[in-house]
């Protein structure tokens, strides 16, 4: 079985400062990591994916994540927050090797004060 | 190509009835995905079908039941509404692993009064 943790429900950081947003999972083989966002009203939308290549994975909107199978974390950064940023931000884990469902987090809503 | 698609975008039942939902996949997509999501629960996994097959189910009651047709399309039915089952439902549809990439409709808004 596999799970996520998010810390942090609310976080809340002023434009043009570091966004940090912490995820660790459980997971008992391989995983694969994701991390989703949600703007108001809307779906989710893929920001990057982990999928045991290079354990830096950038993905769109300047945001990155790096895997680290010691701490077993999956952290989401962008060293400069917009006001665009603001939104919900969910990380995810599935396991590698089959057709596996996909374990979300409780997401983390991310406020940009300007 | 058009993204995934969900109708209806809202809806208000009354507590007993039942409900169904439509989810269109993106072309080509064969795996589609549910979730419930409430405020403080996340995402919650109810379940995977893949042309046609139920592949993976999460931990919910009978009352919630899907099945997919030969064109991908896919339904989801909440027999027996409860005040509890108020959440957004999601839809997302992959290629053929939800592991690769999920792409989310908007969801449906359900209220159960």
């Amino acid at each position: 079985a596999q799970s996520v943790t998010q810390l942090g429900s609310h976080v809340s950081v002023s434009e043009g400062a570091l966004v940090l947003l912490r995820c660790n999972y459980s997971s008992s083989v391989p995983p694969y990591l994701f991390w989703y966002v949600q703007y108001p009203n809307q779906g989710l939308q893929l920001l990057l994916k982990y999928t045991s290549a290079a354990t830096l994975v950038k993905g769109i909107n300047g945001f990155e994540a790096e895997f680290k199978k010691s701490e077993t974390s999956f952290h989401l950064t962008k060293p400069s927050a917009h006001m665009s940023d603001a939104a919900e931000y969910f990380c995810a884990v599935t396991l590698s090797g089959g057709y596996q469902k996909v374990t979300f987090g409780i997401g983390t809503k991310l406020q940009v004060i300007p | 190509k058009a993204g995934v698609t969900q109708t209806p975008r809202y809806l208000i039942k009354t507590r007993g009835q039942q409900v169904t939902l439509s989810c269109s996949p993106i072309s080509g997509h064969r795996s589609v995905s549910w979730y419930q999501q409430t405020p403080g629960q996340g995402l919650q996994f109810l379940f995977e079908y893949f042309s046609e097959t139920q592949r993976n189910k999460g931990n919910f009651p009978g009352r919630f039941s899907g099945r997919q047709f030969s064109n991908s399309r896919s339904e989801m039915n909440v027999s027996t509404l409860e005040l509890g089952d108020s959440a957004l439902y999601l839809c997302a549809s992959s290629l053929s692993e939800p592991a690769y990439e999920q792409y989310f409709g908007p969801g449906t808004r359900l209220t159960v009064t």
